[in-house]
Order: structure tokens, then sequence, then C-alpha cells
């Protein structure tokens, strides 16, 4: 699986919207690109994924890059819940479904 | 709630002593996964089963096993217990490639 690189942490203000960028340079054609959250210690959460559309659910919106090196995760009206460690899994769909979870993000949301 | 179950919440043992950890996937899932997490290592693949059968290891010690049940039901055996053993265990389940739910997790305590 491709590795990505995610920015250690980011605080966001509650109410605005909150954009987390990911890195996955060497991504291959086949390799799906995931968000995940942990909320301090409780099971990861998914939230979105995508090939190379942009996706939007109700949790946040997913904008992966033409040449679908880097993405971002946008949630769009933080809240202080909204607190966690995000984690963007590349991760081929085919035969494979180990999630393989780098450092995250750990985001901050404050009042 | 993502729907995933794991028993016991909390174990507290000693070192080379044997625990065994249990999950209960959604229903309906056929996959489950076993991740270890600790404060050093982060969130590490351990093994995969799919309807019974084993799918994919990953980082996963030569003192542990796991085995998925005919009722899909699937446990964690963890022996030879080392302080380093100690971690939250996760347990997901999934529906083929889909995204993972988590369950709450095991946090094991080796004294």
């Amino acid at each position: 699986d491709a590795k990505t690189t995610q920015p250690p942490s980011m605080d966001c203000a509650e109410g605005r919207a909150a954009n987390l960028p990911c890195n996955h340079s060497t991504i291959s054609g086949n390799e799906y690109v995931y968000w995940y959250r942990q909320i301090h210690s409780q099971g990861p959460q998914y939230i979105i994924h995508g090939l190379k559309n942009n996706e939007t659910n109700e949790m946040a919106s997913l904008i992966i890059t033409e040449d679908r090196k880097s993405s971002t995760l946008i949630l769009p009206h933080a809240t202080l819940r909204d607190t966690a460690v995000y984690y963007c899994i590349v991760r081929a769909s085919s035969n494979d479904y180990k999630l393989s979870f780098g450092a995250g993000t750990t985001v901050t949301v404050r009042a | 709630d993502s729907g995933v179950t794991q028993t016991p919440k909390h174990l507290i043992t000693a070192t080379g002593q044997r625990v065994t950890l249990r999950c209960s996937p959604r229903s309906g899932d056929l996959s489950v996964y076993w991740y270890q997490q600790s404060l050093d290592q982060g969130l590490q693949f351990l093994i995969h089963y799919y309807n019974g059968e084993e799918r994919a290891k990953g980082n996963i010690l030569e003192r542990f096993s796991a085995q998925q049940f005919p009722d899909l039901h699937s446990e964690l055996n963890l022996s030879s217990l080392e302080l380093g053993d100690s971690a939250l265990y996760f347990c997901a389940s999934s529906r083929l490639a889909n995204e993972q739910f988590f369950g709450p997790g095991t946090r094991l305590t080796v004294l």
C-alpha cells in the first residue's frame, strides 16, 4: 500500500471548517483513499473513502486532486466532538483488506 | 455504537499467562480483523479472517493466535504474555472490501 504523509497536529475553531491534508504521491491506480478517526482510545471510526472523484457524506467531504497524489478531508462545521486523531489510509480493494495506520493528524477543536 | 462487540473491556494479568479476547462482528459481516494499539507502535494490523478462514497476517507474534468460529465470532489468544504485550486490542468487521467497523477494544495490562 502507498504511504501517506499527514501533518502531526492542527487546531480548528468550533463552527469553522476543518481542512485536513494528506499526501500520497506513490498511490497506484487501483488504490482508494480512506479516512478514519479515533476519538481518545475508542475504536477507529470510518469517515469516508474515494478513488478519483470527490465524495461527500453526512460526516465529511473528500477532495482528491486530479493526479491523485494528495487529498483533503473537510469537516464542514467542526464541533468539540470532532477532536480526534484523523488517519488517511491508502488501500487497494483487491485481495488485501487490512488497514495500515500511520501516525495521523491530531485535530483539536477549540471553543 | 458500531455493532461490533468485544469482551472483556479490561484485562489485567501477569507475565507468562495466557488470555483470550473475544469479538462478535456486526450481523452479516463475514470478515473479522484484529489490530493492536500500543503507545510506541501505533495501530498495527494483526490478522484477518473471512468466513472462518485466515486471509492475511500482519505483525502477529507466534505467541498469538486467532480463529473465527462457524457463528462468525472470533477469538484472539495471547500466550506467554510479556510486559510489552500491554496494549489496546481492537476487532473490526466488514462486508468484503468495504469500510471496517471497529469495536470498543479490550485494554490488556500485563504486570
